[in-house]
């Protein structure tokens, strides 16, 4: 069984920091793994997918990286703003089902 | 391009009675996945359906039931509530194959109470 721990799982930060977040899974053999926004009460906000044959994927000011075989991958932030501000999801997929953790929430202060 | 919507956004239930959460996929998606997203933790897959068949299931009881319509819509159902079900019930749809589910575009959400 798939588990997900995502550390830490609450950062305040100041605006203008750059910020990794890390997601670490038990079963290596993933076909890929999403990061996700998810704004209080709302719905998920897909933001990167790496497939398993990648190491890493950037959209903007966000970059993640996919280690694999040590089960790890990690979001960067740059220069973070308050409009950042969220809880932010890992999910690696194996066999169709996405298997969450727990979240990082994040505040970033003006 | 339509994203994926749900009805309604908030229910109220009792104990025991039974509830239907709606879903409309992305515009060309065929896959639709259930989750359950209880306070303050990550979701919880519940079910996936492709091509309305089910598509695989996570770790919830009978009581908790689906069904996909030819124009990939979706629907899940709850019978005999329970206090537990609480939760934010997300659906996400994708266009990705049966054996896998790729990028997922998930929508608000149905939050429901039970009492």
């Amino acid at each position: 069984k798939q588990e997900v721990t995502q550390i830490p799982a609450a950062l305040s930060v100041p605006e203008g920091e750059n910020l990794v977040l890390n997601c670490s899974f038990t079963d290596s053999a993933i076909y890929n793994l999403q990061w996700f926004r998810q704004d209080p009460g709302k719905g998920l906000t897909s933001l990167l997918l790496i497939q398993s044959s990648q190491r890493e994927q950037t959209s903007g000011r966000l970059n993640a990286s996919l280690d694999k075989s040590s089960g790890r991958s990690t979001l960067y932030i740059a220069a973070s703003q308050p409009g950042d501000s969220a809880t932010y999801l890992c999910a690696p997929e194996v066999g169709n089902m996405l298997t969450f953790g727990g979240g990082t929430r994040l505040m970033v202060k003006p | 391009e339509t994203g994926v919507t749900q009805s309604p956004t908030h229910l109220i239930k009792t104990r025991g009675q039974q509830v239907t959460l709606r879903c409309s996929s992305q515009s060309g998606h065929n896959t639709v996945s259930w989750y359950q997203q209880a306070l303050g933790q990550g979701p919880q897959f519940i079910f996936q359906y492709y091509r309305e068949e089910e598509n695989g299931r996570g770790n919830f009881p009978p009581r908790f039931s689906g069904l996909q319509f030819p124009n990939y819509s979706s629907e899940l159902n709850v019978n005999a509530l329970e206090l537990d079900d609480s939760a934010l019930y997300l659906c996400a749809s994708s266009s990705a194959g049966q054996g896998i589910t790729g990028e997922l575009f998930f929508g608000e959400g149905s939050r429901l109470t039970v009492l």
